[in-house]
Order: structure tokens, then C-alpha cells, then sequence
């Protein structure tokens, strides 16, 4: 929700820009990588995943970059749109016992101006 | 509609007075999970279910219970709520596990402890 987004990083861009949104995880052993997307009001969405093999996955208008070298994420938008905006989530999925173990990162906001 | 449902999304308590918050889901999901999310914090596992009659501690249970009777209802109880819980809580649900970290979020139920 929007008191959430108050005290993170924000990161402005223009509309028909292109924004990075970085993430840095603490977990070598993580198996995949997640970003969500939470707009004012509504609960987290998921966006797209990578697995830890794979340095590069591209969705629509999304890519994510995975380094392992230095334990970090990233998200690409292309053509950033207002209904980018946002609050967006990385989070890091290890598998441990037969379950899933999340780790969400605190969060970048993504504001986009006309 | 696929989703995952809350109820109160907003409730104002005074300190001591029990309450449940409610989620449900009609997805089939086995696992379910509740969340917590405060400013600058990202999101912190409460309790998480792996199925039926199987509920685990996440990272922060303490002031926290759950109980999973059945498949699609997940409900958080709070015994005795003090200020400290005052918070935006998601209830979530994953399709099955171990997965690539695609959880299902509710809307969120905003909680202010007096």
C-alpha cells in the first residue's frame, strides 16, 4: 500500500523510458529469484522468476539479469508506462526440507511521470 | 475468479482484545502462508501450511496463531494484540511445492492496535 512505498527507494523516471530496478540477495544457495509488483491498495503480484542456472530471462516488456558473482538481481521494464508504478519486490526462493523458504527484499518504488 | 480472499481488509482494535483475520482460497492451493508488512521492512513470514492440519513458525510467529481445518481457509489469530502488531497482513497461497516462489496474495487487512 502507498505507507509502505513512503520509506523505500524511489526510483522517477519518464514515460516511454526504460527503468532498472535493483535488488541485492544474501543467499548463495537460493534456487530461484522472483520480482512481484504491489500497486496502492492491492496485495504483491508476481511478475516473473529465473532460476539460479540462468543469467538472463525475458518476459513481456520484462527482463530479469541474475549475477551470481555479486549476489545480485535486476529488473528491466522497456517503455515504462503509468501503470508501472509501483512498489517492486525481488525475493529469493530456496528450497530447504521439502518446502519453499521466501526471503522478499524491502522494496524499490517506481514512479513514472507523463 | 482464481483468489485469495481477506476479511476485515481494515480493523481497528484496542490492546488485548482477540481477533481472526480470515483468508480463504479457491485455487486448491495446499500451501498457504501469512505475511506481514511494515514500512521499509519488505514482507516477514508469520506462520506458513504446508496442507491440511500442518502449520509451521515463519520468521516472526511471536503474538501469532493459525489453524488450518480445511484446505482452502487459512485464518490468523491474533490472542491477545498489543501496539507492535499494528500492520498490513497478507494471507497468501502457493500452487504446489516445492515451486519457483509464485505465491497468490490477498488484498491485505490493515491492522491498528490502540
Amino acid at each position: 500500500g502507498e505507507s509502505v512505498g513512503l520509506h523505500l527507494p524511489t526510483l522517477s523516471v519518464q514515460e516511454g523510458d526504460n527503468s532498472i530496478i535493483n535488488c541485492a540477495y544474501s543467499n548463495s544457495a537460493s534456487d530461484y529469484f522472483i520480482w512481484y509488483k504491489q500497486e496502492s491498495g492491492k496485495g504483491p503480484q508476481f511478475i516473473i522468476d529465473i532460476r539460479s542456472n540462468m543469467d538472463k530471462r525475458q518476459g513481456q516488456r520484462v527482463t530479469v539479469l541474475l549475477n551470481k558473482t555479486v549476489k545480485h538481481l535486476s529488473l528491466q521494464i522497456a517503455a515504462t508506462q503509468p501503470g508501472d508504478s509501483a512498489v517492486y519486490f525481488c525475493a529469493e526462493n530456496l528450497f530447504s526440507g521439502g518446502y519453499n523458504k521466501l526471503i522478499f527484499g524491502a522494496g524499490t518504488r517506481l514512479a513514472v511521470h507523463p | 475468479e482464481a483468489q485469495v480472499t481477506q476479511n476485515p481488509r481494515y480493523l481497528i482494535t484496542v490492546t488485548g482484545k482477540k481477533l481472526t483475520v480470515t483468508c480463504s482460497q479457491n485455487m486448491n492451493h495446499e500451501y498457504m502462508s501469512w505475511y506481514r508488512q511494515d514500512p521499509g521492512l519488505g514482507l516477514r513470514q508469520i506462520y506458513y501450511s504446508m496442507n491440511v492440519e500442518v502449520t509451521d513458525k515463519g520468521d516472526v510467529p511471536e503474538g501469532y496463531k493459525v489453524s488450518r481445518k480445511e484446505k482452502r481457509n487459512f485464518p490468523l489469530i491474533l490472542e491477545s494484540p498489543s501496539p507492535n502488531q499494528t500492520s498490513l497482513y497478507f494471507c497468501a497461497s502457493m500452487g504446489w511445492v516445492p515451486n519457483t516462489g509464485e505465491l497468490f496474495f490477498g488484498e491485505g487487512s490493515r491492522l491498528t492496535v490502540l
